[in-house]
């Protein structure tokens, strides 16, 4: 089963404009974590969320959480055609990681 | 330090037969995933392990799958005997500790004919 949902489903952008994805979730959750997977690739980690925690930054990645919504989202600033790819968010519910199915985000230059 | 390392990368075989996939996980990591994706899918869990002991096997197809973690590294899943339906990519993944970052190998890449 799975426990988040991404929203949308698939997203086009042009280079240097800003990507966002969404990730609804149903039971209560330890932390939330992003993924990137490349075409034939395994998942990368980009960055972990903990629930006591509201906002996070990576480089050009910054991650919200509203736990009261059960939400979550995940902004790539200044995208690349190099950001091609699909993003999941996956819940750790009691040490367990459940992905979504995932956002396609296509980045054309 | 290597990665998570998966083989064989692919695997072609024919329904009804039997196929494993190995694991050799980040040294040090106690915690081992077995992830199955579909074609435009989220990875789906099949099974969890804590050291050598299978935590969350809840939606692990157990009259056709096993796996095992033989002294708390490496791992097999096996599939007896396969059917179309099995057809997908295996994920391997592992972790320091409970709940933190994943480390997921390259998969193998299952196609059932």
């Amino acid at each position: 089963s799975q426990q988040g949902e991404e929203d949308p489903q698939a997203l086009s952008i042009q280079e240097g404009e800003n990507a966002t994805m969404n990730c609804s979730y149903k039971t209560s959750i330890n932390n939330l974590q992003w993924y990137r997977q490349n075409s034939g690739r395994g998942l990368v980690h980009l960055i972990l969320i903990r629930s006591n925690e509201r906002e996070k930054h990576s480089g050009r990645l910054r991650v919200t959480l509203d736990t009261s919504k059960k939400s979550s989202s995940l902004l790539i600033t200044a995208s690349r055609a190099a950001d091609t790819a699909s993003y999941f968010c996956a819940t750790d519910v009691g040490s367990t990681l459940t992905f979504g199915k995932g956002t396609m985000l296509l980045v054309s230059p | 330090e290597a990665g998570v390392v998966q083989s064989p990368r692919y695997k072609i075989i024919e329904k009804k037969q039997p196929v494993a996939f190995w694991c050799n996980p980040i040294s040090g990591h106690n915690t081992l995933y077995w992830y199955r994706q579909n074609l435009g899918q989220g990875p789906e869990l099949l099974i969890r392990y804590e050291n050598e002991e299978a935590v969350d096997d809840s939606q692990l197809p157990k009259d056709r799958f096993s796996a095992e973690r033989l002294k708390g590294v490496d791992s097999t899943l096996k599939i007896q005997p396969a059917e179309l339906g099995d057809s997908a990519v295996y994920l391997c993944a592992s972790s320091f500790r409970q709940a933190s970052e994943a480390f997921f190998g390259q998969g193998t890449r299952l196609t059932v004919v």
